[in-house]
């Protein structure tokens, strides 16, 4: 019973590609996540979206869409791939109140060549 | 800005002995703070937190934090630690809007048999 869920496990790819990375929740949370984990561990904050509407967009380059059809899923789209974009990416998923924990996927885990 | 601080790059115990992962936070107004764990490859799970109430907060697997505010600091902690403790640990911090998480950058923690 996998609670947040994303796919691919891995992506592979080369520079100037479109790519997307797909998230859905079972846990019936209103708000949903994506966060990028770098080559040294640091966990970023991207996106956040509560009820379907974005909520938090940090610095994070146009080429990245984030896109949510229903409050079960949040999906990643990607232009233009860069060498930097090379990342481990993570959908989380949590229910705004109360204060809820915020539930993991297990990641996809982007190479771009 | 809400943020968390994790001093130690990595921390070596053996096992059966007590563990100490530090966390410090810096915050404007109550602070929410959790604690994660990374295994290799693997997507991150939630330990524990602290929203209000006591200072100690029990966890997942054995694992208690202590909630101290005059050093403004959420050390996790755990009285004998396992080999399969081994891993990464993330404490993170409730961003004032928006629901996100600030992560501070990990500590590596190895359990030697």
């Amino acid at each position: 019973d996998t609670a947040v869920s994303q796919t691919p496990k891995y992506l592979v790819t080369q520079m100037g590609n479109d790519k997307s990375i797909k998230c859905e929740q079972n846990l019936g949370h209103d708000t949903m996540y994506w966060y990028k984990q770098d080559s040294k561990k640091f966990l970023k904050i991207m996106f956040s979206y509560n009820n379907k509407e974005l909520i938090i967009n940090e610095t994070v380059p146009n080429r990245f869409s984030p896109k949510s059809p229903d409050k079960a899923h949040l999906n990643l789209h990607i232009n233009s791939l860069e060498l930097g974009d090379s990342a481990v990416y993570f959908c989380a998923s949590s229910q705004s109140l109360p204060l809820d924990t915020q539930y993991f996927g297990p990641g996809t885990r982007l190479t771009v060549l | 800005a809400q943020s968390v601080a994790q001093p130690e790059d990595q921390v070596n115990v053996a096992e059966g002995n007590p563990l100490t992962v530090k966390c410090t936070y810096s915050v404007s107004g109550n602070p929410y703070l959790f604690w994660y764990v990374q295994y290799p490859n693997r997507g991150l799970q939630f330990l524990l937190k602290y929203i209000t109430g006591d200072n100690l907060v029990k966890g997942s697997y054995g694992f208690e934090a202590e909630f101290n505010k005059s050093q403004t600091s959420f050390h996790l902690k755990k009285p004998s630690a396992l080999v399969s403790d081994s891993a990464l640990y993330f404490c993170a911090v409730r961003v004032n809007s928006g629901y996100a998480l600030n992560f501070g950058k990990g500590t590596s923690l190895l359990v030697t048999p």
